[in-house]
């Protein structure tokens, strides 16, 4: 089982569309959380990073559930540049640090 | 503009062959690691350097192996090359000051083994 596993998609929505990303992940020691948008051929990038209280930036809300070892992602009022693929990731402080990313989830918004 | 640089873009290997990609970073960033990512997966971590030293590892055999110089800069080794070597390979550097917790990744040397 993958440590962080992530909706496979891909979602194919219209422009203006509410769209949910989900993912899970299994070490309960993991201690900081984000989405990194991925472009075509191109490096991950950081979208925000996720709290335990939730937070907003924009038209993007994250989610953290550490009882369900949920995250959630959701983009409100989808733009065309919104097609991207979105990384789930986590992160448990150790003596380094390494991010644990998920297969990602592809989001084509369509005119 | 990062402020992690990669070289090279784009490469073509033959199995069994070495390659170094190399990465450079602006002053402060004295983490360095560098993550592997197939087509249609997330990046995997490979290893990570701290001043100069290695100080964390994936689940990467002995054949890929890094170095960190003083000047923050640092390389991928890989030996014996094989065919599922092929991926992007991606630089991340951390460094101290504000953004102490954020890490800015290179945009990556795209390796190919034929």
């Amino acid at each position: 089982r993958k440590e962080v596993e992530q909706d496979p998609g891909p979602f194919n929505v219209p422009e203006g569309a509410t769209v949910a990303f989900n993912c899970t992940y299994s070490n309960s020691a993991s201690q900081s959380f984000f989405w990194y948008r991925q472009d075509c051929r191109k490096e991950p990038k950081l979208l925000m990073s996720v709290y335990s209280s939730g937070n907003e930036d924009g038209r993007f809300t994250a989610q953290l559930n550490r009882a369900s070892q949920y995250i959630s992602l959701l983009i409100r009022d989808s733009k065309l540049s919104d097609s991207a693929t979105y990384l789930c990731v986590v992160n448990k402080r150790d003596s380094s640090y390494k991010l644990i990313f998920g297969s990602g989830t592809r989001l084509l918004v369509r005119p | 503009e990062t402020g992690v640089t990669q070289s090279p873009t784009h490469l073509i290997k033959t199995r069994g062959q070495q390659v170094t990609l190399r990465c450079s970073s602006q002053s402060g960033h004295n983490t360095v690691s560098w993550y592997q990512q197939a087509l249609g997966q997330g990046p995997q971590f490979i290893f990570q350097y701290y001043r100069e030293e290695e100080n964390g590892r994936g689940n990467f055999p002995p054949r890929f192996s890094g170095l960190q110089f003083p000047n923050y800069s640092s390389e991928l080794n890989v030996n014996a090359l094989e065919l599922d070597d092929s991926a992007l390979y991606l630089c991340a550097a951390k460094g101290g000051g504000s953004g102490a917790n954020v890490l800015t990744f290179g945009a990556g040397s795209r390796l190919t083994v034929l």
